[in-house]
């Protein structure tokens, strides 16, 4: 039974279109992050959302809007999507930001 | 800012140890060691709270030095499952975001 599980795993879209990117984790978490890692793999903090509320938000484009329907859910919109969104975004969750994260295998999101 | 790695990179030979290196501008109250393969998620090995302590899983073990704001990774005889990427991660409170490091990448061989 997977932990952290994202949808879609790939995700090859024009520059303009919409998107979303869902996540899932079953393991009774309060925390959950959205992180980008380009291709120098460096892996960047977006947002955190704590029991549905937001606590971190990072110098994001606001094309970028994170949605948090439940504890046990983070979803992540991203509207006009640019050559530069092109990464790999990683959605994880912890009990608190002092605790080891679970990573979803990521979403590798590619724009034509 | 980012915490600083040392090496960017290492060969090693199966059976050799690497120290990995990650240094912060910041005052530390925790340091977290992960590692990712390629073409996976990052995988958690550990987390170092401020007091100087040092930690083991397995022959992987790590040490923080909160005055000089750096951390440790220490791998023994190395072994194949070892290759990867290496990223600290560190806190600046109890309520901060977990800043991930520059990265190490560690390649292991015959």
């Amino acid at each position: 039974d997977t932990a952290v599980s994202q949808t879609p795993k790939y995700l090859v879209t024009q520059m303009g279109n919409d998107k979303s990117i869902k996540c899932e984790q079953n393991l009774g978490h309060d925390t959950m992050y959205w992180y980008k890692q380009d291709s120098k793999k460096f892996l960047k903090i977006m947002f955190s959302y704590n029991n549905k509320e937001l606590i971190i938000n990072e110098t994001v484009p606001n094309r970028f809007s994170p949605k948090s329907p439940d504890k046990a859910h983070l979803n992540l919109h991203i509207n006009s999507l640019e050559l530069g969104d092109s990464a790999v975004y990683f959605c994880a969750s912890s009990h608190r930001s002092n605790q080891p994260q679970h990573f979803g295998d990521g979403t590798r999101l590619s724009i034509l | 800012q980012q915490p600083v790695q040392s090496p960017q990179a290492v060969i090693l030979r199966e059976g050799e140890d690497a120290v990995i290196n990650c240094s912060s501008s910041k005052a530390l109250y925790s340091v977290h060691w992960y590692r990712q393969k390629h073409g996976e998620a990052p995988v958690f090995l550990m987390i170092l709270l401020k007091g100087g302590e040092q930690k083991g899983h397995e022959k992987i073990s790590a040490s923080f030095n909160e005055k000089k704001q750096q951390s440790s990774l220490y791998l023994t005889a190395s072994q194949l499952s070892y290759s990867g990427t290496y990223f600290c991660g560190t806190l600046t409170g109890t309520a901060s975001k977990l800043t991930f490091g520059t990265g190490t990448r560690l390649q292991v061989t015959l």
